[in-house]
């Protein structure tokens, strides 16, 4: 089955830098979601991206989606202690309401 | 709205025992999901519900079962639990957008965690 797969699976950087993740798929999708999971709860969404856009921003979030070469990023700007959490790509498929998650990137921040 | 709500949060079995993990949400929407996240696997897929009276196998069906009771509860069960099966357990659900390109996003329950001995 398709999975989305993070890269990397673990990134450490100092507050207030910024934080870059991007999620590699293999077949089409019909959109692409980020999602973040703190430690031991349960996941938020942060931004869905639809596969006929190619960028789109929330807040301090900024995500791209290049259909060509079937990749996402999800930049953090600025980062905070608080986006110390585990981030998730998630694809849905062009046919039904499948959705399928990656095995997620690990950010830590150092303050 | 409570969004979703699981039951139980802890749970520890033996193996052989079964058990069902409950999932409810309020949000009147049309698709629930129920995920497994083990120690550096991410979430896979189990099963979802695209609507009321509908199941379909996600990545990893093997050795569970699910109702989707009504439109507000979809239910886990595992007939004869096995080690292999320790894992927390998300439930999630999603409405249905109106624009062809896209859905509305899942909203995730706090999880179970099982413990299979």
């Amino acid at each position: 089955s398709q999975q989305g797969e993070e890269d990397p699976q673990a990134l450490s950087i100092q507050e207030g830098e910024n934080a870059t993740m991007n999620c590699s798929y293999k077949t089409s999708i019909n959109n692409l979601q980020w999602y973040r999971q703190n430690s031991g709860r349960g996941l938020v969404h942060l931004i869905l991206i639809r596969s006929n856009e190619r960028e789109k921003h929330s807040g301090r979030l900024r995500v791209t989606l290049d259909t060509s070469k079937k990749s996402s990023s999800l930049l953090i700007t600025a980062s905070r202690a608080a986006d110390t959490a585990s981030y998730f790509c998630a694809t849905e498929m062009n046919r039904d309401d499948k959705i399928i998650f990656g095995k997620g990137t690990r950010l830590h921040i150092l303050p | 709205n409570a969004g979703v709500t699981q039951t139980p949060k802890f749970q520890v079995l033996k193996t052989g025992q079964s058990m069902t993990l409950q999932c409810a949400q309020d949000m009147n929407h049309n698709s629930m999901y129920w995920y497994r996240q083990d120690p550096g696997m991410g979430l896979r897929l189990i099963y979802y519900s695209a609507s009321e009276g509908t199941t379909d196998k996600g990545e990893v069906p093997n050795g569970y079962n699910v109702s989707r009771l009504n439109k507000r509860e979809f239910s886990l069960r595992l007939e004869s639990a096995a080690p292999s099966q320790t894992s927390v357990y998300f439930c999630a659900s999603r409405g249905t957008g109106v624009s062809r390109g896209g859905r509305e996003t899942q909203y995730f329950g706090p999880g179970t965690r099982l413990l299979v001995l």
